[in-house]
């Protein structure tokens, strides 16, 4: 399978813990998106980067969340102490090229925050 | 502010109909647009996409139409299949220099009837 993969594709943690998700692109993608969707709602962008940099931050990236993409490839989203309103998925995206192209999705990671 | 929205929350149709999803957005600088197919469980799955000098594309047995002059984006689908129900979300690409990001309306179920 060649396409975004994520993981893990659930996880079920306590308020108050440590969550770590991995997104790996599609090889050569150049950009990745991190969204996150609620039950009913389409996704809302996160975070974006072109190969390693960051480049746009939603205001919903509270300062308990932080993504990285340390070498342009497989990117990381971490959210510290976590609220039960952190439950949602988390997908991520990408995308190859400078301009307007196709963002392909993975599977997401569904958290619950118990 | 911006946005991207749907007019109707579901739509039923008989299998073997024609099914129309339409959107609406509010950004008149957007110039990009794509439509996502999601089932339960599972990210969005690109569909089709339209770059604002177009007013039609078509792909197998999908077509988009836009008017940038009401603001308005529709899906058509021919001869829909039960394979066909999930929720279909619009999604506005809004890039400004090197930044990309996608904006999604709330999204339409699909429900085939057979």
């Amino acid at each position: 399978d060649t396409g975004v993969s994520q993981d893990p594709r659930h996880k079920i943690t306590k308020r108050g813990q440590n969550v770590t998700f991995r997104c790996d692109p599609i090889s050569e993608h150049n950009r990745l998106y991190w969204y996150r969707q609620t039950l009913g709602q389409g996704p809302e962008f996160l975070t974006y980067f072109q190969n390693e940099a960051q480049l746009e931050k939603s205001r919903l990236l509270s300062d308990r969340f932080s993504a990285e993409r340390p070498k342009g490839s497989f990117s990381t989203l971490e959210i510290q102490r976590t609220e039960q309103g952190d439950s949602a998925m988390y997908l991520c995206a990408s995308s190859f090229g400078q301009g307007n192209t196709e963002a392909f999705f993975g599977q997401g990671t569904r958290l619950t925050v118990v | 502010g911006e946005s991207v929205g749907l007019h109707l929350p579901t739509l039923s149709v008989q299998e073997g109909d024609n099914s129309i999803i339409n959107c609406a957005y509010s950004n008149s600088a957007s110039d990009y647009f794509i439509w996502y197919k999601q089932e339960s469980g599972k990210g969005p799955q690109f569909i089709i996409d339209i770059r604002s000098n177009m007013d039609k594309r078509q792909g197998q047995r999908v077509t988009v139409l836009l008017n940038k002059t009401v603001k308005h984006l529709s899906l058509q689908i021919a001869a829909t299949q039960p394979g066909d129900s999930a929720v279909y979300f619009c999604a506005e690409n809004s890039e400004t220099g090197a930044n990309s990001k996608l904006t999604f309306g709330k999204g339409i179920t699909l429900s085939v009837r057979p």
